[in-house]
């Protein structure tokens, strides 16, 4: 149990469909990543937000975009969803103690 | 050159031996080292870090690295069936330097035969 809650689990959308994913964080874990996982791949870092800002952002496009609440949750938003845009998505909060990266269960998107 | 290499594997080794797995790393820079444990439709769980040369022994697993070498290791003892999983090496993004922001590999499966 790493504290780090995401929703929904699964989902299936079609292309050029939008996309909201969800994650909830440990309460005093200010940086939140977020991580593609396609099959047999290893996670791929999307972006980071500290403190509610954008501090980090991986090779995605811009239709790949976030936010961070003051209540340590935070979405992801992903527009005209592309078929290889199906993998299974990760939220990862940081402990600001150890630096240590805890990860949700990841929503496992499909796209048709 | 990819940033973080593994051997896809899949590895398979008899219950009660050791498993080896392997990761490289493209970075000279790189100060820090993590490996992740990720069960089969799970999430990515953090079994190991290392920060200096050496060996790090937590139980049954020691994490190896060889800065000169841009190698790092795992190595699991009197391997379980439950070790049964993909083992993921991570490393700080080069570019980024920040140990929040992290490039994996792609993983080796692993397999603990009965």
């Amino acid at each position: 149990e790493t504290g780090v809650t995401q929703s929904p689990t699964h989902l299936i959308k079609t292309r050029g469909q939008q996309v909201t994913l969800r994650c909830s964080s440990q309460s005093g874990h200010n940086t939140v990543s977020w991580y593609q996982q396609a099959l047999g791949q290893g996670p791929q870092f999307i972006f980071q937000y500290y403190r509610e800002e954008e501090n980090g952002r991986g090779n995605f496009p811009p239709r790949f975009s976030g936010l961070q609440f003051p209540n340590y949750s935070s979405e992801l938003n992903v527009n005209a969803l592309e078929l290889d845009d199906s993998a299974l998505y990760l939220c990862a909060s940081r402990s600001e103690g150890t630096g240590e990266l805890f990860f949700g269960e990841g929503s496992r998107l499909t796209v048709l | 050159q990819k940033e973080v290499e593994q051997n896809s594997g899949p590895l398979s080794v008899p219950e009660g031996a050791i498993a080896s797995l392997n990761c490289t790393y493209s970075d000279r820079g790189s100060q820090s080292f993590f490996w992740y444990r990720q069960y089969s439709g799970k999430s990515p769980e953090l079994i190991m870090s290392i920060y200096s040369n050496g060996d790090k022994e937590d139980g049954r697993f020691t994490a190896q690295l060889n800065k000169a070498s841009q190698y790092v290791s795992l190595l699991i003892r009197d391997s379980q069936p439950s070790d049964s999983a993909t083992y993921l090496c991570a490393v700080p993004h080069p570019r980024r330097g920040s140990a929040r922001q992290l490039t994996f590999g792609s993983g080796t499966q692993l397999t603990v035969l009965p």
